[in-house]
């Protein structure tokens, strides 16, 4: 079974500041790795997606993450956050026959000015 | 470019009434997801369609079902609703036919809200 792991449930931040949240999973067959932002009272925005090839992701809005197989990770990080970066950030795990997604709980970047 | 477009935004409705939403996928696209996501909570997966054969299903009550029709809409029909069934609904639809990894992409959600 697949399982993705955010630990962090909060992430508080001053603006302009770097940030990485933290997401590990599970798997047992060939692993696809995705982040998306959600924004308050909307849908859930693709960040960036890790399928195959080069281990460092670069998504939209200037986050990346990068892909550890040793250590299970796939991080979201961003060098200089700004307050429009204030939203619920998931990382998920896709696989199996019909590509479903899982889910973590999400993390919440709470920037700061 | 189109999205996936989900019908109707917002829905309010009384406890033990039905609902049904609606689901439109993107052209050419021959998979779709529902998901359910409570408030503070992450997305859960209830059931998903290919060629519109069931192709999964998780924590999907008895109470709700879908469907996927010919031309690829999907609708998940609820009853007898119970105020724990208010959350956002997701829609999600993709392209997996000959494909060994794909990207789904999510419609803006339904809010229903029961009362």
């Amino acid at each position: 079974a697949q399982s993705v792991t955010q630990l962090d449930s909060q992430v508080p931040v001053f603006e302009e500041a770097p940030v990485e949240l933290r997401c590990n999973y599970s798997s047992s067959v060939s692993v696809y790795l995705f982040w998306y932002v959600q924004y308050p009272n909307q849908g859930l925005q693709l960040l960036l997606k890790y399928l195959s090839g080069s281990t460092l992701v670069k998504g939209i809005n200037g986050f990346e993450a990068e892909f550890n197989k040793s250590q299970t990770s796939f991080h979201l990080r961003k060098p200089s956050v700004h307050i429009s970066d204030t939203a619920e950030y998931f990382c998920a795990v896709a696989g199996g026959a019909t590509n479903k997604l899982i889910f973590g709980t999400g993390t919440l970047l709470a920037v700061q000015p | 470019a189109a999205g996936v477009i989900q019908s109707p935004r917002h829905l309010i409705k009384e406890k033990r009434e039905t609902a049904t939403l609606k689901c439109y996928p993107i052209p050419r696209h021959d998979t779709v997801y529902w998901y359910q996501q409570g408030p503070g909570q992450d997305p859960q997966f209830l059931i998903s369609f290919y060629e519109k054969m069931q192709s999964d299903k998780g924590s999907i009550p008895d109470r709700f079902s879908a469907q996927q029709f010919s031309d690829y809409h999907s609708e998940l029909n609820m009853s007898s609703l119970e105020l724990g069934d208010s959350a956002l609904y997701f829609c999600a639809s993709s392209l997996v036919r000959g494909r060994r990894n794909t990207e789904a992409f999510f419609g803006q959600g339904t809010r229903l809200t029961v009362v």
